[in-house]
């Protein structure tokens, strides 16, 4: 098993471009997250989804917007992006097998630079 | 103030020494708790789950404190291998887990 898999691994883009960060997963996990991490700030949820075809806000999600048309993927759009949204992008999923237990499998990552 | 909160370090500590980390919490919904390991420019990856008092393993133990709100993580026997950031995570209860900023642990020879 692959795991959480993240694509691209490495993004620079100009301030305005748009682009499209993909997350699968091959754990039939129902639960995905998108987090950015910054130094100093820890992990912030942008956006999180509990199944196929549901989406929910987390706690950053200005500027981007996400997908989850099928179960094992989940992507994070950036529409027009922004020197602040220069950031390393986590996915990760669980799968809530049990209430309460929230073990997140993480992706490797997608660092991104906005010019 | 921040849900989770840790002291980020960095704890310099020398190969064989204890060490331990304290975690704050704010909300008192929280039932369950984590400590995720990340090494420089690499993923978190869970190291271990408190979901009652605590949990052992190995050299790591992990405790929790409701009445205080905090959790802890306690190394033993530090190697070199250990040196990496300690993430403090709780489960909000629905669908969420908040992180904490983590906590730099630097083990020396």
């Amino acid at each position: 098993n692959a795991g959480v898999t993240q694509t691209p691994k490495f993004r620079v883009l100009k301030t305005g471009q748009s682009m499209t960060l993909l997350c699968a997963q091959d754990m039939n996990h129902e639960y995905m997250y998108w987090y950015r991490q910054d130094p100093g700030m820890g992990l912030r949820l942008i956006h999180y989804s509990v199944g196929e075809g549901t989406t929910a806000k987390g706690e950053v999600p200005d500027g981007y917007n996400v997908s989850r048309l099928k179960k094992q993927n989940f992507l994070l759009g950036l529409e027009s992006a922004a020197p602040s949204q220069t950031s390393v992008y986590f996915c990760a999923s669980s799968s809530r097998a049990v209430a309460g237990e929230n073990e997140q499998f993480f992706g490797p990552g997608t660092r991104l630079t906005v010019l | 103030r921040k849900e989770v909160e840790q002291d980020p370090g960095p704890f310099n500590v020398p190969e064989g020494a204890t060490v331990a980390f304290n975690c704050t919490y704010s909300n008192s919904a929280s039932q369950s708790f984590f400590w995720y390991r990340q090494d420089c420019r690499k993923e978190p990856k869970l190291l271990m789950s408190v979901y009652s008092s605590g949990n052992e393993d190995g050299r790591f133990t992990a405790q929790l404190n409701r009445a205080s709100q905090y959790i802890s993580l306690l190394i033993r026997d530090s190697k070199l291998s250990d040196s990496a950031t300690y993430l403090c995570a709780g489960d909000t209860g629905g669908f969420k887990t908040i992180f904490g900023a983590g906590t730099r642990l630097f083990v020396k020879a």
